[in-house]
């Protein structure tokens, strides 16, 4: 029972264009939406969320789009940069103690 | 800031051994979690401890466990090693109430032979 779900293990962009990255969740109950970045051999790096009261949510770079009525959310990075290849995980939270993870996104920016 | 820290960063371990892996919050930080990371899978939800205290656990069996201690460090033990427990075992701490915005370390590569 995947509750959150990344549908594309990969994507690929490139420099200075926009990236796209969608989760969709199935359990309705979830209140607060996180998007992490994970490089080889590192812990996750929380990058930017988003309370299930708000739609969109802004920081630099990085956007967090939520759309309750389809239980999706998207995360777009503008401009793209090559250091921001990496893993994008999704993460979803019922209450506070437990994060629900999507299974990830590559991400491959060209330069 | 020291970040969340993790030790050992490697272990190999035998099927049917016992493993334990060892963590350390980001100072202030009284909670502390518990995923697993299987290959090609998400973060898995193992355990949560707070105030030295197990809060909730994730779809693990019982030999998945763990302790946290009075400086809110914390332990996860593994008992009856299988293969399929080969994977990066990460912890994350956070604030107590404020479990969303979890900090992780760097993980432990757990390797069962």
């Amino acid at each position: 029972d995947q509750q959150v779900k990344q549908n594309s293990p990969s994507l690929s962009v490139q420099e200075g264009r926009i990236s796209i990255l969608n989760c969709d969740y199935t359990n309705s109950m979830f209140d607060y939406f996180l998007w992490y970045k994970k490089y080889p051999a590192e812990g996750p790096t929380f990058l930017i969320s988003i309370s299930s009261i708000k739609d969109k949510n802004e920081d630099g770079r990085f956007t967090v789009f939520l759309n309750k009525s389809a239980k999706h959310l998207s995360l777009h990075i503008v401009p793209s940069q090559p250091g921001d290849s990496a893993v994008y995980f999704c993460a979803a939270s019922l209450n506070v103690g437990q994060l629900t993870f999507g299974s990830g996104t590559q991400l491959t920016v060209l330069p | 800031e020291a970040g969340v820290t993790q030790s050992p960063t490697h272990l190999i371990k035998t099927r049917g051994q016992q493993a334990t892996l060892r963590c350390s919050p980001i100072s202030g930080h009284t909670s502390v979690y518990w995923y697993q990371q299987a290959l090609g899978l998400g973060l898995q939800f193992l355990l949560w401890y707070d105030e030295g205290e197990e809060r909730n656990r994730g779809n693990f069996p019982p030999r998945f466990s763990g302790r946290q201690f009075p400086n809110y460090s914390s332990e996860l033990n593994v008992n009856a090693l299988e293969l399929e427990d080969s994977a990066l075992y990460l912890c994350a701490s956070s604030y107590a109430g404020t479990g969303n915005q979890q900090y992780f370390g760097p993980g432990t590569r757990l390797t069962v032979t």
